[in-house]
């Protein structure tokens, strides 16, 4: 119940793409998804969050799609950096304001 | 400027030592945690504490142990290091009704 499952594991895309990684949750109790970013040798930062009461956030190139029915949300990392090479987690929370993170995807840009 | 501190950035000690890694924010926040990280990047909720005087464990067992005696200070204390506590140690904190958490820049602790 308390479970965030997130893949991929790490994923390459070529400067311009589209980087997308997902997430699901289990706890319909959870009311609040975050993405944070973390870069080697830092802490996480939170990147952009989204609540269930919309099923799309933007934020730049940075999308948070949201599926209540499925209990999936994903990231979309438009027009992909080098400088977007990090590792990003997929997080939820409800009422108790503990965030459960996702296991992680590391997220490399080509050149 | 608000921020969030943690010190050491890098600890190299050796089995059986007492540790305390120090966290502060300047935020005014009132919910801190700690949280640890492993070589596999998952992070693992180990305390938290929604206030002064007020320290909850989390989800990952853990022999470590926390104080809140003000507001802005959360440290952690290993009373006796072993190896198996390698790792790194994140702290973050959340204002009053704000889900997103600040994290410090971590903790790399490494028992030898």
């Amino acid at each position: 119940q308390q479970q965030v499952k997130q893949s991929p594991q790490s994923l390459i895309v070529q400067k311009g793409g589209i980087s997308i990684i997902n997430c699901a949750y289990e706890n319909t109790a959870f009311d609040y998804f975050p993405w944070y970013q973390q870069f080697p040798g830092k802490g996480p930062a939170l990147l952009i969050a989204i609540r269930p009461d919309v099923s799309e956030k933007k934020e730049g190139r940075f999308t948070i799609s949201f599926n209540k029915s499925a209990k999936q949300f994903s990231l979309h990392i438009m027009d992909s950096q080098p400088g977007d090479s990090a590792t990003y987690f997929c997080a939820a929370t409800g009422s108790s304001y503990k965030l459960i993170f996702g296991s992680g995807t590391r997220l490399l840009v080509r050149p | 400027e608000a921020d969030i501190y943690q010190t050491p950035r890098y600890l190299v000690i050796g089995t059986g030592k007492k540790i305390t890694l120090e966290c502060s924010q300047t935020m005014g926040h009132d919910k801190m945690y700690w949280y640890q990280q492993d070589p596999g990047m998952e992070l693992h909720l180990i305390h938290y504490s929604y206030g002064v005087n007020s320290t909850e464990k989390g989800d990952l067992s853990s022999e470590s142990t926390v104080s809140r005696i003000r507001t802005e200070h959360f440290p952690l204390t290993l009373e006796s290091a072993r190896p198996s506590h390698t790792s790194q140690y994140l702290c973050a904190s959340s204002g009053p009704g704000v889900y997103g958490y600040t994290f410090g820049s971590g903790t790399r602790l490494t028992v030898v």
